[in-house]
C-alpha cells in the first residue's frame, strides 16, 4: 500500500488529454512538500518529467504539465502520442510520527488507444 | 554528459551477498546526494534511502535496515549498495539516482537486475 495513491491505469486516444492524480495526506503533499513526476518507458529507468509540482526539466515537451492543490497533485498530458505509453509515478516527501522519507505513488499505466 | 553507470546483472544464491556499483560522471560527485530505489518485478518504485556524498553518512528507509549498506569511494566518484544474506524477495532492479535540492531525482542509473535463486 503506497503512501501516495494513483489510479492503476488510464487511457486515451491519440491527440486527447489525460490526467493522472496523486492523492496524499497532511503528512506529505498537504504538508507543503513538493511533488515530482517520472515517466518509465517499458524496460528502461524512470525519467524525471516534472519537478517542484509544475516545472519541466529541459527537453520535456510542454504537452506535460503538473499541478498541486491541497493534499493532491495531478499530471496532465495533452496531445497524447503513442510514445507516451508508459508507467507514471508521483513522488513526494512524508514526515509522520512513524518516520520520514521519500515516498512514491504506486504508479499509473498509461495506454494510448 | 551527466550520467550514472551501474554494474551489470547479478545472479546469486540465497544467503549470499552482492555489491552494486554506481559510477558518476559529468558533474561534481560530492555536490549531490545519492539515492537508491528498488523495483521488484512488475511492481512500483520503492525508496531505499540515501547517502550524503560529502560525509558518507547513510540514511535507510524503513524496511532497508540491517542487510543493506550504502557506501562511497569519492576518489572514483562511485556509490555502492551492498546487500547481505540475500533472499528470494530481494530479486529486483536496483537504481541509483541523484537528488537535487528540490528533492527530485534528476539523473538515474540504468538499473542493475539482482536475481536471487537457488
Amino acid at each position: 500500500q503506497s503512501v501516495l495513491t494513483q489510479p492503476p491505469s488510464v487511457s486515451g486516444a491519440p491527440g486527447q488529454r489525460v490526467t493522472i492524480s496523486c492523492t496524499g495526506s497532511s503528512s506529505n503533499i498537504g504538508a507543503g512538500y513538493d511533488v515530482h513526476w517520472y515517466q518509465q518507458l517499458p524496460g528502461t529507468a524512470p525519467k524525471l518529467l516534472i519537478y517542484g509540482n509544475s516545472n519541466r526539466p529541459s527537453g520535456v515537451p510542454d504537452r506535460f504539465s503538473g499541478s498541486k492543490s491541497g493534499t493532491s497533485a495531478s499530471l496532465a498530458i495533452t496531445g497524447l502520442q503513442a510514445e507516451d505509453e508508459a508507467d507514471y509515478y508521483c513522488q513526494s516527501y512524508d514526515s509522520s510520527l512513524s518516520g520520514s522519507g521519500v515516498v512514491f505513488g504506486g504508479g499509473t499505466k498509461l495506454t494510448v488507444l | 554528459q551527466v550520467q550514472l553507470v551501474q554494474s551489470g546483472s547479478e545472479l546469486k544464491k540465497p544467503g549470499a551477498s552482492v555489491k552494486v556499483s554506481c559510477k558518476a560522471s559529468g558533474y561534481t560527485f560530492t555536490s549531490y546526494a545519492m539515492n537508491w530505489v528498488r523495483q521488484a518485478p512488475g511492481q512500483g518504485l520503492e525508496w531505499m534511502g540515501w547517502i550524503n556524498t560529502n560525509t558518507g553518512n547513510p540514511t535507510y528507509a524503513q524496511g532497508f535496515t540491517g542487510r543493506f549498506v550504502f557506501s562511497l569511494d569519492t576518489s572514483v566518484s562511485t556509490a555502492y549498495l551492498q546487500i547481505s544474506s540475500l533472499k528470494a524477495e530481494d530479486t529486483a532492479v536496483y537504481y541509483c539516482d541523484r537528488s537535487t535540492s528540490s528533492g527530485a531525482f534528476d539523473i538515474w542509473g540504468q538499473g542493475t537486475m539482482v536475481t536471487v535463486s537457488s
